[in-house]
């Protein structure tokens, strides 16, 4: 069965600190990637995704993913964290055809100014 | 991006009754919808997926008979959950794509029950 582990369940920065939350999938075809975001009081919305291609991937608000095949990974990364970047994220999968994303758990983010 | 809308975003009931929650694709036909429950500190985990015209398909270890999916038009999806109970205390999210195809799921914004 797919699964989505996320390593760091919360993390705490400061402003203008880099950020990495892991992200490792179990599955060994083809996949689909993504982060989404979930902002305090908001709806989950989609940072980034990785179908194909180059597999670093940038995103919305200066956020970027690697896809390393090798690794089974795709981690989020950001140089320079905002107060604004406080949120909740999560990694997902869509494998092998299947219709259906696959959530990890979940990293908090708090950045503190 | 494509709107979904859910109502109502919380919603408090008395264990044994039934309570339905709405999933409308605003500016948007979607032949398919998934419905999430999310826990505290935890993952969004897949309930269903709701298929336009025909039954949802259940995840293992969902109960069909208690959470009771209905996708009666291209715009909408409910989700029910029958003779609630304290424990189906949940933050409830419904998504759809825009396309047949694997991309993007857009969400709601959530409903929120608490079963007293």
């Amino acid at each position: 069965a797919q699964s989505v582990s996320q390593h760091n369940h919360h993390v705490i920065l400061s402003e203008a600190a880099s950020l990495e939350l892991g992200c490792n999938y179990s599955y060994g075809g083809t996949v689909n990637l993504f982060w989404y975001v979930q902002y305090p009081g908001q709806h989950l919305q989609l940072l980034l995704k990785y179908f194909s291609g180059d597999p670093l991937v940038k995103g919305i608000k200066g956020f970027e993913a690697e896809f390393i095949k090798s690794k089974f990974s795709f981690n989020l990364r950001k140089p320079s964290v905002q107060w604004s970047d406080t949120a909740e994220y999560f990694c997902a999968v869509n494998a092998g055809g299947y219709n259906k994303l696959i959530f990890g758990a979940g990293t908090r983010l708090a950045v503190h100014p | 991006g494509a709107v979904v809308s859910q109502h109502p975003s919380r919603v408090i009931c008395k264990s044994g009754t039934s309570v339905k929650i709405e999933c409308r694709s605003l500016d948007f036909q979607a032949t398919t919808m998934f419905w999430y429950r999310q826990f505290p500190k935890k993952s969004l985990m897949l309930m269903a997926t709701s298929n336009e015209g025909s039954k949802a398909t259940y995840e293992q270890g969902v109960e069909k008979d208690k959470f009771l999916i209905n996708h009666a038009s291209l715009t909408l999806s409910t989700l029910t959950v029958t003779s609630a109970h304290p424990e189906d205390s949940s933050f409830y999210i419904c998504s759809a794509r825009v396309t047949r195809e694997i991309g993007e799921l857009f969400f709601g914004e959530g409903s929120r029950l608490t079963v007293l």
